[in-house]
């Protein structure tokens, strides 16, 4: 079936600390792949997507490239700040009938100042 | 401003009563789905709908009911039939239907069960 492993966390950083999220996904077919965060207290919000092999997707400072070779869609940004403090979702989408959204489990991000 | 509402923020319910969560959203979507996300795992489909009158079941449909009688609401209705319905509850509504859009999320609404 398809499904998305991320990282477990907390990942803890100082600010101004280079940021990478692992993510890998399961998937048959071309699945199109995406990253969301949320913000305390809040909802989700898009950060980036990519929608087929080799596609970077950016945001605010955040990458994620799509590497079918290794089935990976991993984040990253290179100098966090406090601001960025928040969970992120990687996700993928297939091109089938149900149209679903699959999400990791969440990955939480500390950066302290 | 658009967006998605969605209210109460904060649910009590006594075992063994329906209740229902408010999801309104005003960008003229199409697609609006309802997601259940719990401490540590990712978010699970309940159900989505992609048009008015119509909608299908998610991945944890049992135990909740929707109803999509306009386009702007997609009101979820947790039941007693739920075995453990404490949750933080999200709704999202696209364009359209399908994964590739992009899907925009309410505050969300936590539900405790006294």
């Amino acid at each position: 079936g398809n499904s998305v492993t991320q990282m477990e966390g907390p990942v803890t950083l100082s600010e101004e600390a280079f940021l990478t999220i692992n993510c890998t996904y399961t998937a048959t077919g071309y699945p199109s792949l995406f990253w969301y965060v949320q913000y305390p207290g809040e909802g989700l919000q898009l950060l980036l997507k990519a929608t087929k092999a080799d596609d970077k997707g950016s945001n605010k400072g955040f990458e994620a490239t799509y590497r079918k070779e290794t089935t990976s869609f991993h984040l990253e940004k290179g100098s966090v700040q406090v601001s960025d403090s928040a969970v992120y979702f990687c996700a993928l989408a297939r091109m089938d009938s149900s149209y679903k959204l699959i999400f990791g489990s969440g990955t939480r991000l500390l950066v302290r100042p | 401003d658009g967006g998605i509402t969605q209210s109460p923020k904060y649910l009590f319910r006594k075992e063994g009563q329906n209740v229902t969560l408010s999801c309104e959203q005003n960008l003229n979507h199409d697609a609006m789905y309802w997601y259940r996300q719990d401490p540590g795992q990712g978010l699970r489909l309940i159900y989505y709908s992609q048009i008015v009158n119509d909608f299908q079941k998610g991945d944890i449909a049992e135990g909740y009911s929707v109803s999509r009688e306009k386009k702007e609401s997609f009101p979820l209705t947790v039941t007693s039939a739920q075995k453990n319905p404490t949750a933080f509850y999200l709704c999202a509504s696209s364009i359209e239907g399908g994964g590739l859009n992009e899907q925009f999320f309410g505050p969300g609404t936590r539900l405790t069960v006294l």
